[in-house]
C-alpha cells in the first residue's frame, strides 16, 4: 500500500527555519521524482520543488528559490524540504507527492495528507 | 511562465448531471496536462494524465480532452462523491503550474 506521510509543520515566527520531512513505503522510492506542493489558507494548489530519483534534476517556484532547499535519502525513502527565512505569505499546507520516472510525460500520482505550515508574529 | 486560466471557478450541479471544466493555457502544451481532484482535509488524487489518459482505479464517467492551449476534464454523469475541487496542471516545462481550482458543489 503507497503511502507518503509529511511530518515537521508547525507555528514559527518569520525569518526563521523549518524541515519538513515526507517519509515514503509500498513503491520504489529510489525510482521516482518526488516534489512538494502546497495549499495557502483558501487558495489553490502551487507547486513549490521537485527532485530527480537520483537527486540531479532540481527545481523551484520563484517564489522559494534560493530560500528553500529539497533533498532526498534514497536509503531512508526520505523527502525533505528545508525552508529558511520563512514570510507570512508561504503559511500553506505542505504536501508531497510522487511521479513515476519511466514515462515520457510528467504527473503526480502519489500524493500524502500534508503538513501544516503556520508562519506568525 | 505557462499560467492555467480554469473556468468555472466554482460550479453548481446535480447528482446526474454532465459537468465540463475548461482549462486554458497561456500557450500551446501539446497534451501535457493533468487534472487532479481534493477534498478537504485529504490528499490530491491524480484523475486523468496526459491529456486523457484515465489513471488506474478512477471511474470511466471522467475523461479529459482538448488540444493545443484548450483543455476540458468531463464528469459524465455526476456521482455524491464527486463533489470536490478539481484542479488542471501543465507539466509542459518548469515552473509546473496549477489552475485555480474549480469548486464543485
Amino acid at each position: 500500500q503507497v503511502q507518503l506521510v509529511e511530518s515537521g509543520g508547525s507555528v514559527v515566527q518569520p525569518g526563521t527555519s523549518l524541515r519538513l520531512s515526507c517519509a515514503a513505503s509500498g513503491f520504489k522510492f529510489s525510482s521516482r521524482g518526488m516534489h512538494w506542493v502546497r495549499q495557502a489558507p483558501g487558495k489553490g494548489l502551487e507547486w513549490v520543488a521537485t527532485m530527480s530519483f537520483d537527486g540531479g534534476k532540481i527545481h523551484y517556484a520563484d517564489s522559494v528559490k534560493g530560500r528553500f532547499t529539497i533533498s532526498r535519502d534514497n536509503s531512508r525513502n526520505t523527502l525533505y524540504l528545508q525552508m529558511n527565512a520563512l514570510r507570512p505569505d508561504d503559511t500553506a499546507i505542505y504536501f508531497c507527492a510522487s511521479s513515476p520516472e519511466d514515462t515520457s510525460t510528467l504527473f503526480f500520482d502519489y500524493w500524502g495528507q500534508g503538513t501544516l505550515v503556520t508562519i506568525s508574529s | 511562465d505557462i499560467q492555467m486560466t480554469q473556468s468555472p471557478s466554482s460550479l453548481s450541479a446535480s447528482v446526474g448531471d454532465r459537468v465540463t471544466i475548461t482549462c486554458r493555457a497561456s500557450q500551446p502544451i501539446s497534451v501535457y496536462v493533468n487534472w487532479y481532484q481534493h477534498k478537504p482535509g485529504k490528499a490530491p488524487k491524480l484523475l486523468i494524465y496526459t491529456l486523457s489518459n484515465l489513471e488506474s482505479g478512477v471511474p470511466s464517467r471522467f475523461s479529459g480532452g482538448g488540444s493545443g492551449t484548450d483543455f476540458t476534464l468531463t464528469i459524465s454523469s455526476l456521482q455524491p462523491e464527486d463533489f470536490a475541487t478539481y484542479y488542471c496542471q501543465q507539466t509542459y516545462r518548469t515552473p509546473l503550474t496549477f489552475g485555480g481550482g474549480t469548486n464543485l458543489e
